[in-house]
């Protein structure tokens, strides 16, 4: 079973600034992948971002950036220079077949 | 078309009636996804087809639900004798071949059901 946990239930940014949403994961599959997701107040769930766990690298994409500590089995999400467009709920998944399994989500609001 | 789509975005139906809800997925993939997302239970995987097969139906709810897919497409999730449980959104997600774990899954806008 995989189990992924988002502590911060809501937080507030200041436009421009960058903010990192904490994402911690359980799972006892050597290969796995991390996706973070936006799903703003229309309902649809946009992809922002993957990392592989064999992944050397933190994955980035443009304004995000995955900070990825495998050994503490967390995958955080940073967004820099945060834009008003940016609010809304960000989810964190984790899959190791077919099917994900997500976090409770957060939701981000930034401010003018 | 350029993404996934559902039909309809909306429902609001009376207790006991049927649903069917429907997905489209982007053209050439060939792994479909249902998943429902309620206030209580948060995220859940509902079924997954692989072309028109579903190898894994492990998240339906009860009997009461069912899925079909066809021509390696169009995907109708349906609901019988609804119940209020079941008011939800219903999102469906494609994505290429269904590749284990590195694979994106894209979604639909998805359908607000509400059980009256």
């Amino acid at each position: 079973a995989q189990k992924i946990t988002q502590t911060q239930p809501g937080m507030f940014v200041q436009e421009k600034e960058a903010v990192t949403l904490d994402c911690t994961y359980d799972t006892s599959d050597p290969s796995y992948g991390l996706f973070w997701y936006k799903q703003p107040s229309s309902g649809e769930m946009i992809f922002l971002i993957y990392q592989g766990s064999y992944d050397q690298q933190n994955a980035t994409e443009g304004r995000y950036s995955l900070n990825f500590q495998k050994a503490r089995k967390s995958a955080n999400l940073v967004i820099s220079a945060s834009q008003l467009g940016d609010s809304a709920m960000y989810f964190c998944a984790i899959s190791n077949d077919y099917k994900l399994s997500f976090g409770a989500g957060t939701t981000v609001t930034v401010r003018a | 078309g350029a993404g996934v789509s559902q039909s309809p975005s909306n429902k609001v139906t009376e207790k006991g009636k049927d649903v069917e809800l429907r997905c489209d997925p982007i053209s050439g993939h060939t792994a479909l996804y249902w998943y429902r997302q309620s206030l209580g239970q948060g995220l859940e995987f509902l079924i997954y087809f692989q072309g028109n097969s579903a190898p894994d139906k492990s998240g339906l709810p009860s009997d009461r639900f069912s899925a079909e897919r066809t021509g390696g497409s169009v995907s109708t999730l349906t609901i019988q004798r609804t119940q209020q449980e079941d008011s939800a959104v219903y999102l469906c997600a494609s994505s290429l071949r269904g590749l284990a774990g590195v694979e994106t899954q894209y979604f639909g806008p998805g359908t607000r059901l509400l059980v009256l």
